[in-house]
């Protein structure tokens, strides 16, 4: 079974300094990996995915992630945060091919603060 | 990217009744839909995954009497919330996985369901 585990289910930034969420995996299959952001009362839209190829994706809003297989980790980082980041994020893993379900973690609350 | 549209945004019911809600893929065709639940601040949660003119299959503890899930063709998907209660009351949330572009699924905007 798969499983995406998002440490800390808040974070909070000051405007302009680096944005990190983290997000690991787990998986007994290659995995495909994506990055969603969530504004209030809306539907979540695709920041970023890995399905294969460069381990280091780039994504909207200046979002970039890295595979990391060894650690199971697809950390979501930024380096300037914006007021406008603020949202739920949430990461999700599925098996590589096909159309397979979406797995999300829990869920990061990223505030940016002046 | 590929849209999907989802209606309505807000339903507001009285309890025992039922609501429908549409998912529609408009610009690719949608061979597999999926429809989660997301309560408040928390994550979201897979109800069932539909195929193109065969049943739906459901998670566990998802009752398929209660969430009635219809893919009567290639860009409609409904959702039929039948006698809620207020329990039900959640954020409602289709996406279409476009047989096109592996790997990728496509969200509505969501519907959000208040029992009263």
């Amino acid at each position: 079974a798969q499983s995406v585990t998002q440490l800390g289910s808040h974070v909070s930034v000051s405007e302009g300094a680096l944005v990190l969420l983290r997000c690991n995996y787990s998986s007994s299959v290659p995995p495909y990996l994506f990055w969603y952001v969530q504004y209030p009362n809306q539907g979540l839209q695709l920041l970023l995915k890995y399905t294969t190829g460069a381990t280091l994706v780039k994504g909207i809003n200046g979002f970039e992630a890295e595979f990391k297989k060894s650690e199971t980790s697809f950390h979501l980082t930024k380096p300037s945060a914006h007021m406008s980041d603020a949202a739920e994020y949430f990461c999700a893993v599925t098996n590589s091919g096909g159309y397979n379900k979406l797995i999300f973690g829990a869920g990061t609350r990223l505030a940016v603060h002046p | 990217g590929a849209v999907v549209s989802q209606h309505p945004s807000r339903v507001i019911c009285k309890s025992g009744t039922s609501v429908k809600i549409e998912c529609r893929s408009l610009d690719f065709q949608a061979t597999t839909m999926f429809w989660y639940r997301q309560f408040p601040k928390q994550s979201l949660m897979l109800m069932a995954t539909s195929n193109e003119g065969s049943k739906a299959t459901y998670e566990q503890g998802v009752e398929k009497d209660k969430f009635l899930i219809n893919h009567a063709s290639l860009t409609l998907s409904t959702l039929t919330v039948t006698s809620a209660h207020p329990e039900d009351s959640s954020f409602y949330i289709c996406s279409g996985a476009d047989r096109s572009n592996t790997g990728e699924l496509f969200f509505g905007e969501g519907s959000r369901l208040t029992v009263l």
